[in-house]
């Protein structure tokens, strides 16, 4: 079991560009989550995914902001347009699902992006 | 919706003492489950414990252990015989319910251990 994995680990951009980050979760495992940390606070839902099927998006996701799961394995995190308060840790994790008993949730490194 | 508090922005621990970590939360939900979780200085989040809303034994993982209050809605974690290695943020986090799938943190707390 390699763990929750993502990529890049750090993204340094300037304003106005597009950025992709990749999720790869524990194999098998059917529910992948984003989230956005900004330092020292704690990780704010943005989105998950049951399989390839998006079931909730925050509203902290503007229209900038999209996410994929095409095949029900790994999922990409697109910003557009990016600003410099987008400027955060984007955290995935997974569970196997659904299920509160197997709802509990295992995260990745992180991708730390900064807007310049 | 769920909200979850974590009242000590920082704490501190001598190595092989005993420091116990606030949490208080809020929900409608019957069914929900808590956590605590880790994050050392630039590393990943690490699960520590969890406890099912409905178990009204305390959770225990060796040194860390929780004090599971539902009527007052309350979840404490207890370092026991705080190590070096215990040193990170550490989160409180609740699921369940309508928000089911999705963790709600807290603000997270600061611990230091000294030698």
């Amino acid at each position: 079991d390699t763990g929750v994995s993502q990529d890049p680990r750090h993204k340094i951009t300037k304003r106005g560009q597009n950025v992709t980050f990749r999720c790869d979760p524990i194999s098998e495992h059917n529910r992948l989550y984003w989230y956005r940390q900004t330092l020292g606070q704690g990780p704010e839902f943005l989105t998950y995914f049951q399989n390839e099927a998006q079931l909730e998006k925050s509203r902290l996701l503007s229209d900038r902001f999209s996410a994929e799961r095409p095949k029900g394995s790994f999922s990409t995190l697109e910003i557009q347009r990016t600003e410099q308060g987008d400027s955060a840790m984007y955290l995935c994790a997974s569970s196997l699902g659904p299920g509160l008993n197997t709802d509990t949730q295992y995260f990745g490194p992180g991708t730390r992006l900064t807007v310049l | 919706a769920q909200t979850v508090t974590q009242s000590q922005p920082e704490m501190s621990v001598q190595e092989a003492e005993t420091v116990t970590l606030s949490c208080t939360y809020d929900t409608s939900e019957s069914d929900y489950y808590l956590f605590w979780y880790k994050q050392p200085p630039s590393r990943q989040m690490i699960l520590v414990i969890r406890q099912e809303a409905y178990k009204q034994q305390n959770a225990t993982e060796n040194r860390f252990s929780v004090n599971f209050q539902k009527a007052a809605k309350s979840f404490s974690l207890k370092i026991s015989d705080s190590q070096l290695g215990d040193a990170a943020m550490y989160f409180c986090a609740s699921v369940g319910g309508t928000s089911y799938g999705k963790l709600t943190f807290g603000q997270g707390t600061i611990l230091t251990v000294h030698p």
